[in-house]
């Protein structure tokens, strides 16, 4: 079936480096993307968003590449700091569906 | 802008008993909520999706006699765990989608249960 998946369960980065969380979707029918980060005992927070027809969107310090072409999608977290450590997820819409289907999630671990 | 809560932030209760937990998008309008079930080191599982005035769609697996859920309010939606057993011990999480949007959710912060 469909899935979204993650490539590295987990992601060691020192502080003020550059982070890249990478995610494999496998249904082209997905329209809609979101990036999530939890942190322990919370509920996740929602990070940056992109639709299909763009393949780059930019906040601050965060940024969203995707590729259609072989369906993958990539966080970048600029100057990670150590606040940053939690654990991320993608997540994507299809056309036409009601709710997200979320991926395995990524922890980040930022080293001072 | 775009805040839910949830009521409990954490419950413990005998087994058998039944236990309701409040999501409420507190500045937006939510013509869909969600609730979804996180087990320690896993993802997000949805259980289902409730539209305002209308009944919730569940998930396969999810039994919808145990699990029951109310959205009575572009605000408010609730999930009663009737006569709960250990087994239903785990961590509750909604979200909801604003009315107008890009079709994002925002989560509220999570209920923990606990079914001794």
């Amino acid at each position: 079936g469909e899935s979204v998946g993650l490539h590295l369960p987990t992601l060691s980065v020192q502080e003020g480096d550059n982070s890249i969380i990478n995610c494999a979707y496998s249904n082209s029918a997905s329209d809609y993307f979101i990036w999530y980060k939890q942190e322990s005992g919370k509920g996740p927070q929602f990070i940056i968003d992109i639709r299909s027809n763009m393949d780059k969107r930019q906040g601050q310090r965060v940024t969203v590449l995707l590729n259609k072409t072989v369906k993958h999608l990539s966080l970048q977290i600029a100057a990670t700091q150590p606040g940053d450590s939690a654990v991320y997820f993608c997540a994507e819409k299809q056309t036409g569906a009601n709710n997200l289907f979320f991926g395995t999630g990524t922890r980040l671990t930022v080293i001072p | 802008g775009a805040v839910v809560s949830q009521h409990p932030s954490w419950v413990i209760c005998k087994s058998g008993t039944s236990v309701k937990i409040e999501c409420r998008s507190l500045d937006f309008q939510a013509t869909t909520m969600f609730w979804y079930r996180q087990f320690p080191k896993q993802s997000l599982m949805l259980m289902a999706t409730s539209n305002e005035g209308s009944k919730a769609t569940y998930e396969q697996g999810v039994e919808k006699d145990k699990f029951l859920i109310n959205h009575a309010s572009l605000t408010l939606s609730t999930l009663t765990v009737t006569s709960a057993h250990p087994e239903d011990s785990s961590f509750y999480i909604c979200s909801a989608r604003p009315g107008t949007g890009r079709g994002e959710q925002f989560f509220g912060p999570g209920t923990r249960l606990t079914v001794l």
